[in-house]
């Protein structure tokens, strides 16, 4: 099975703007979960969603949003980008709610200046 | 809220030799805990796990140990390759909840 993908794999953006990140899980998993990566913060939960629902969700404020699509396909969205955003953010999908093993993306590096 | 509290932030240890690195978590209903060492550069990727019926798991050289009473569980690693210099995490998780990560142990193996 392919692993999971996230496109892009790096992005430059300036203060202000919004960004949307997406996320392709494997094949078959139905739960895909957002972090972000900073190196003093290590892995921040950002959200979770389970069949197209928003099932579990971290302490970000409300510029972060996601989505989840019919066929688990996940993207996320940051409005009004501050230079605090610029981190790795890395989408994880898990074949089952409970007991799956979660597996990695290669991570989006976004820039923010 | 709940937290996962991993120690120590950095670990150098000489080719060959054992390292440990600790978890304490503080939602006593988790009932699993994963284990990912992030190479740099690269994606998380889990290297062993552990659930809540079981006390130990051992996979080669990589063991895992729980302990529910004291809400703390353990990586351990024998004869240490430089191969296994990484970032290691812990996590645990409650049923459908979230993960919740721990900070992160810097492991050094030194030739």
């Amino acid at each position: 099975k392919a692993g999971v993908t996230q496109t892009p794999r790096y992005l430059i953006k300036t203060r202000g703007q919004q960004v949307t990140l997406s996320c392709s899980p494997i094949s078959g998993h139905r739960s895909v979960s957002w972090y972000q990566q900073t190196p003093g913060q290590g892995l921040q939960f950002l959200f979770e969603y389970f069949s197209e629902t928003q099932r579990n969700k971290g302490n970000f404020p409300g510029r972060f949003s996601g989505r989840q699509f019919s066929n688990s396909r996940s993207e996320m969205n940051v409005s009004t980008l501050e230079l605090g955003d610029s981190a790795l953010y890395l989408c994880a999908s898990s074949p089952l709610g409970e007991w799956g093993e979660q597996f990695f993306g290669p991570g989006t590096r976004l820039t923010v200046l | 809220g709940e937290n996962v509290e991993q120690h120590p932030s950095t670990l150098s240890v000489q080719e060959g030799d054992s390292a440990v690195i600790k978890c304490t978590y503080s939602d006593s209903a988790s009932n699993y805990f994963p284990w990912y060492k992030q190479e740099l550069g690269k994606r998380p990727q889990l290297i062993i796990d552990i659930r809540s019926n079981v006390g130990e798991k051992k996979d080669q050289r990589i063991a895992v140990t729980l302990n529910k009473t004291a809400k703390h569980f353990s990586l351990h690693i024998t004869e240490t390759q430089p191969e296994d210099s990484a970032v290691y995490f812990c996590a645990a998780k409650r049923g459908t909840y979230k993960y919740i990560f721990g900070t992160g142990t810097r492991l050094k193996v030194l030739a």
